[in-house]
């Protein structure tokens, strides 16, 4: 079975600044696919990145980055420029590759940008 | 706007009761998703339908059961309710299905007392 963790509960970064969130998993699938998701204070879940696994890029937009490293089984997102609307819960997610796989949420990290 | 509509927004009820939560996915997705999300156990995947058939079954108990209508539109039954079923319920859609959940609704908070 997938597992997905967070081994950071909470981070504060200030407005304008740069932050880094943790994530490992662990497969022995080949052919996955990886996530982010922001949910904010109003609870709503949003799809931030999405990145495959046979892609060795890593996926951006806008502010948001990842670092993907397979062989070690990482994923870390990146923030730049951070932004007071970028407070939320963020969570990692895992979905094998073979079509109608569920989806593994991690535990999540609760950020707070702090003006 | 994600385009996922829950009903109801918040449910308060006893135990040994029975709910149905509802969702209608956004325009022109053919899957929908469902999960419940405890303070304990973060956000745990419970089934999936495309266009009106179980297409993948996660960490669902038996006394909850789903379905997916014709207008595609689905509905969550809770049943022989439990302190530990109070959650928050996401119904999520996409296109196809077998993709990642796309858009999510704002959730039903269930409170069971």
């Amino acid at each position: 079975a997938q597992t997905v963790t967070q081994s950071q509960p909470e981070m504060s970064v200030q407005e304008a600044e740069t932050v880094t969130l943790s994530c490992t998993y662990d497969t022995s699938e080949s052919n996955y696919y990886l996530f982010w998701y922001k949910q904010p204070p109003s609870r709503q879940m949003i799809l931030v990145i999405r990145q495959e696994a046979y892609k060795q890029q890593n996926a951006t937009e806008n502010r948001f980055s990842v670092n993907f490293q397979k062989a070690a089984k990482s994923f870390s997102l990146k923030i730049s420029d951070s932004q007071l609307g970028d407070t939320a819960m963020y969570f990692c997610a895992f979905m094998g590759g073979g079509g109608y796989q569920k989806v593994t949420f991690g535990i999540g990290t609760k950020l707070q940008v702090i003006p | 706007d994600s385009g996922v509509t829950q009903t109801p927004k918040h449910l308060i009820t006893a135990t040994g009761q029975r709910v149905t939560l509802r969702c209608s996915p956004r325009s022109g997705d053919l899957s929908v998703y469902w999960y419940q999300q405890s303070l304990d156990q973060g956000l745990q995947f419970l089934i999936q339908y495309y266009n009106g058939e179980e297409r993948a079954k996660g960490n669902i108990l038996e006394r909850f059961s789903a379905q997916q209508f014709p207008d595609l539109h689905s509905e969550l039954n809770l049943s022989s309710l439990e302190l530990g079923d109070s959650a928050l319920y996401f119904c999520a859609s996409s296109v196809t299905g077998g993709e990642q959940p796309q858009h999510f609704g704002d959730g039903t908070r269930l409170s069971i007392l």
